[in-house]
C-alpha cells in the first residue's frame, strides 16, 4: 500500500525557516517524480515543487522560488522542502504527492500545517 | 502564465449529473486531470488524462476535453459526491491548478 506522510509543520516566525519532511512507502521511491502542493486556509490548491526521481529536474512555482528548495533521499524513501525567508501568505496545509506518469498526482499525504505569524 | 477557469460553485439534485467546466487557452491540447477533494482530506485523483478513471473510481465519473473546454461529468450525483472539485494541467514547467469548484448536493 502506498503511503506518504508529511512531518515538520509548525508555527514559525515571519522571516524564519523550517524543512518539511514527507516519508514514502509501499512503492519504488527513486522511480517517481515527487511534489508539493499547498493549500491556504479556506482556500484552493497550490502547487509549490517537483523534482524528479533522480533529482535531474526540479521546478518551482514562482511564488516560492528563491525561498524554498526541495530534495529527496532515495536511499531512505524521503522527500523534504526546506523553507526560509517565510511569509504570512506562506500559511497552509502542506502535502506531498507522488507523480504518475503524465503529471497527475496519484497518492497524496494527509498534510502538515505551516503556520507563519508573529 | 497559463489560467485554468472553474466556476466557484454548481448545485445538482440528488440522482441527476452534474457539470464542473474547466477553461483555458487550448486546453483540449493538453491532458487535464481531476481531482475530489471533501472537507479536511486530502484530495484524490478521480480521471486522469482527460477522461481516464483511476481504480475505485465509480462510473459515474467521466471526464471530456476539447477546444477551451474540459469538463467533469458525476453522473446519479450522490450526497457522498458533494465536495469541491479542481482541475489541474502540466503547462509551461509548471503545474496549474484550477481554483476549485464547490459541488453541492441537492
Amino acid at each position: 500500500e502506498v503511503q506518504l506522510v508529511e512531518s515538520g509543520g509548525g508555527l514559525v516566525k515571519p522571516g524564519g525557516s523550517l524543512r518539511l519532511s514527507c516519508a514514502a512507502s509501499g512503492f519504488t521511491f527513486s522511480s517517481y517524480s515527487m511534489n508539493w502542493v499547498r493549500q491556504a486556509p479556506g482556500k484552493g490548491l497550490e502547487w509549490v515543487s517537483s523534482i524528479s526521481g533522480s533529482s535531474n529536474y526540479i521546478y518551482y512555482a514562482d511564488s516560492v522560488k528563491g525561498r524554498f528548495t526541495i530534495s529527496r533521499d532515495n536511499a531512505k524513501n524521503s522527500l523534504y522542502l526546506q523553507m526560509s525567508s517565510l511569509r504570512a501568505e506562506d500559511t497552509a496545509v502542506y502535502y506531498c504527492a507522488r507523480e504518475a506518469n503524465i503529471v497527475d498526482f496519484d497518492y497524496w499525504g494527509q498534510g502538515t500545517l505551516v503556520t507563519v505569524s508573529s | 502564465s497559463y489560467e485554468l477557469t472553474q466556476p466557484l460553485s454548481v448545485s445538482v439534485a440528488l440522482g441527476q449529473t452534474a457539470r464542473i467546466t474547466c477553461g483555458g487557452n487550448k486546453i483540449g491540447g493538453k491532458n487535464v486531470h481531476w481531482y475530489q477533494q471533501k472537507p479536511g482530506q486530502a484530495p484524490v485523483l478521480v480521471i486522469y488524462r482527460d477522461s481516464n478513471r483511476p481504480s475505485g473510481i465509480p462510473e459515474r465519473f467521466s471526464g471530456s476535453n476539447s477546444g477551451n473546454t474540459a469538463t467533469l461529468t458525476i453522473s446519479r450525483a450522490q450526497a457522498g459526491d458533494e465536495a469541491d472539485y479542481y482541475c489541474q494541467l502540466w503547462g509551461s514547467s509548471t503545474v496549474v491548478f484550477g481554483g476549485g469548484t464547490k459541488l453541492t448536493v441537492l
